[in-house]
């Protein structure tokens, strides 16, 4: 069964920087492609995020050169670098599995809120 | 990338059948069979119902089926039952690994 664990979301202050992970079981992660979407509270989904088996990763315009994708092969790891957190930034994050070019399987949501 | 644009509310009697569109553009719905659909429940993660336009994941009700003419996308829930009421989100693939929501439909079942 696929499986993806998300921690590290929580407060932080309006500049400040977060690191979100991503933990994956149940399928060989080194061969998929993961994602990142975003939902501000009572808002609709945002994808922000792609990164392909080789670390290459994507961005939406909104958090390109702010946000940062990696991922950890050897210990099937997702890691999001969040730097120069808005207000707007605040939402929960969710980790998913890109198959086919559609989101397969989905983490369950880490919540981070940016205010003073 | 702009928001895919669905109705936001739909509404139906159990039994009856809706179908949520999902309007895109040339940049994404209008150039890839890439189309899929996603339910919402308050609180969860969102959980894919359609993926490739049309095709039907392991698991997911066949009442549950997608379309697509140029760059409008649907969704149609036939035969409606009351756990369907969810909120559902189209998505495109838009080019170069990226990709675009929609705003999301609200289904209430009456």
């Amino acid at each position: 069964e696929v499986q993806l664990e998300g921690s590290g979301g929580g407060l932080v202050q309006p500049g400040g920087s977060l690191r979100l992970s991503c933990a994956a079981s149940g399928f060989t992660f080194s061969d998929d492609p993961m994602n990142w979407v975003r939902q501000a509270p009572g808002k609709g989904l945002e994808w922000i995020s792609n990164i392909r088996a080789d670390s290459t990763a994507y961005y939406a315009d909104s958090v390109k050169g702010r946000f940062t994708t990696s991922r950890d092969n050897g210990k099937d790891l997702l890691f999001l670098q969040l730097n120069s957190l808005r207000d707007e930034d605040t939402a929960v994050y969710f980790c998913a599995r890109d198959v086919h070019f559609s989101f397969d399987s989905w983490g369950q949501g880490s919540l981070v809120t940016v205010s003073s | 990338q702009s928001a895919l644009t669905q109705p936001a509310s739909v509404s139906g009697s159990p039994g009856q059948s809706i179908t949520i569109s999902c309007t895109g553009g040339s940049n994404d719905v209008g150039s890839y069979n890439h189309v899929s659909w996603y339910q919402q429940y308050p609180g969860k993660a969102p959980k894919l119902v359609i993926s490739e336009v049309t095709e039907r994941p392991s698991g997911v009700s066949n009442r549950f089926s997608g379309s697509k003419s140029g760059s409008t996308a649907s969704l149609t829930i036939s035969g409606l039952h009351p756990e369907d009421e969810a909120d559902y989100y189209c998505s495109s693939y838009a080019g170069t690994f990226t990709w675009v929501f929609g705003g999301g439909t609200k289904l209430t079942v009456l």
